[in-house]
């Protein structure tokens, strides 16, 4: 019953080669986001989708492509990896009620290029 | 711009002490404030937030306009109390932005 799930936790992989992390979330949110931790532990979003459209795209390198099939789930592909790719990547998904904007945070996925 | 500001990159106290977690802002408009929390190695969690006017686990935190600040505080640390914690700001446009965090270290 996780509510923000994603795939894999953990990836070791060589430079230059494409990856991708997947994320789904079954709260029934309409935005969902990825945010990068790296290794400072500095946390900055990178896109954020809502109903499928891309809202937010922060100077990212257009090496990564987030991929929105359906609201449900945001996936993140990153082509021609680099070193300083290496960082924990948190998918995580909102929704506005009368508290504010709630963000659900996923576990995490720990990206390592060697 | 939108900007969060945790001055204290490492925080250390002895448990059952007093203890505050500076952060401040800057943003023109009304915001929104949250802090969240990261235990060793694990999800981002809500703490709180500044609309609620919530006490989670003991802490509180105040949003002072006046000193654009929403400093989180607790007036007795316990040991489990130690983690990662992100002050942070939502301006209107869905997007969370982070301070740099702070490191609280809870001794026994």
């Amino acid at each position: 019953d996780t509510a923000v799930s994603q795939t894999p936790k953990y990836l070791v992989t060589q430079m230059g080669n494409d990856k991708s992390i997947k994320c789904e979330q079954n709260l029934g949110h309409d935005t969902m986001y990825w945010y990068k931790q790296d290794s400072k532990k500095f946390l900055k979003i990178m896109f954020s989708y809502n109903n499928k459209e891309l809202i937010i795209n922060e100077t990212v390198p257009n090496r990564f492509s987030p991929k929105s099939p359906d609201k449900a789930h945001l996936n993140l592909h990153i082509n021609s990896l680099e070193l300083g790719d290496s960082a924990v990547y948190f998918c995580a998904s909102s929704h506005r009620g009368e508290g504010g904007n709630t963000i659900y945070f996923g576990e995490g996925s720990w990206l390592t290029v060697v | 711009a939108q900007r969060v500001t945790q001055p204290e990159k490492l925080l250390s106290v002895f448990k059952g002490a007093p203890v505050e977690l500076k952060c401040n802002y800057s943003y023109s408009g009304s915001p929104e404030l949250f802090w969240y929390v990261q235990y060793s190695r694990q999800r981002l969690q809500l703490l709180l937030r500044h609309i609620s006017r919530e006490s989670i686990k003991g802490f509180t935190a105040d949003l002072n306009k006046g000193e654009t600040s929403f400093h989180l505080k607790k007036p007795f640390a316990q040991e489990e109390d130690s983690a990662m914690y992100y002050c942070a700001l939502e301006g209107g446009s869905e997007k969370l932005v982070f301070g740099k965090g702070t490191k609280l270290t809870v001794n026994p």
